[in-house]
């Protein structure tokens, strides 16, 4: 069965510093991949997406940025983290079934910017 | 603009009544609908899928979609306190890129023993 691996589970991090998050299916070939951010208050929104490695598609500009080096692995990183930052960061994956099945989503990342 | 529209809640229910939880969406041609359970300070869980307008029933489940009306719905019977969660409502939109989801900002759902 397919599984999802998402570290660190909480961070904690002071405005400027470097961010990384990383992201591991198993399970599955060529899945897509895509990371949410759910703010405070806020809906879950699309940030970035993955169709295969080296493939990134950005929804929303601002200071992140996504890198999938293996097919089955997804980085969020940054190089100066904002206060603005800080939420609930979500790993997704879909498989072989088509671009109309349902996201399945890691455990996130509780992220606070200080 | 690509909307999915949750009324945030709290809806409160009694143990073992009937919780109907309610979204619209912006594009009438959408084609797939989704509902997800987020336990607080967790992520989200796959409840449902439903393509076709009617009623998809999954044991205490029923998720009903009327594209028509751009509507879909959560019913769930013989609520437990164990489904006091909050309950995203997720489109993929006609057109949509890839198939991103877009999530309503989710109803909280409080069943009291």
């Amino acid at each position: 069965s397919q599984t999802i691996h998402q570290w660190p589970a909480t961070l904690v991090q002071p405005v400027g510093s470097p961010l990384s998050l990383e992201c591991t299916v198993e399970g599955t070939s060529n899945p897509n991949l895509y990371w949410y951010r759910q703010a405070a208050g806020r809906g879950l929104q699309l940030l970035f997406y993955s169709v295969g490695i080296g493939q990134i598609s950005s929804e929303v500009p601002q200071n992140l940025s996504a890198s999938r080096p293996q097919d089955r692995q997804f980085i969020l990183s940054s190089k100066k983290l904002l206060l603005s930052d800080s939420g609930f960061y979500l790993c997704a994956w879909r498989g072989a079934a088509g671009i109309n099945s349902p996201l399945h989503f890691g455990n996130g990342t509780r992220l606070t910017v200080t | 603009q690509k909307e999915v529209e949750q009324n945030s809640g709290p809806l409160s229910v009694p143990e073992g009544a009937i919780a109907s939880l309610n979204c619209t969406y912006s594009d009438r041609g959408s084609q797939s609908f989704f509902w997800y359970r987020q336990y607080s300070g967790k992520s989200p869980e796959l409840i449902m899928s439903i393509y076709s307008n009617g009623d998809k029933e999954d044991g205490r489940f029923t998720a009903q979609l009327n594209k028509a009306s751009q509507y879909v719905s959560l019913l769930i019977r013989d609520s437990q306190p164990s489904d006091s969660a909050t309950y995203l409502c997720a489109v993929i939109f006609n057109g949509g890129s890839q198939g991103n989801l877009i999530f309503g900002k989710g109803t909280k759902l409080s069943v009291k023993p």
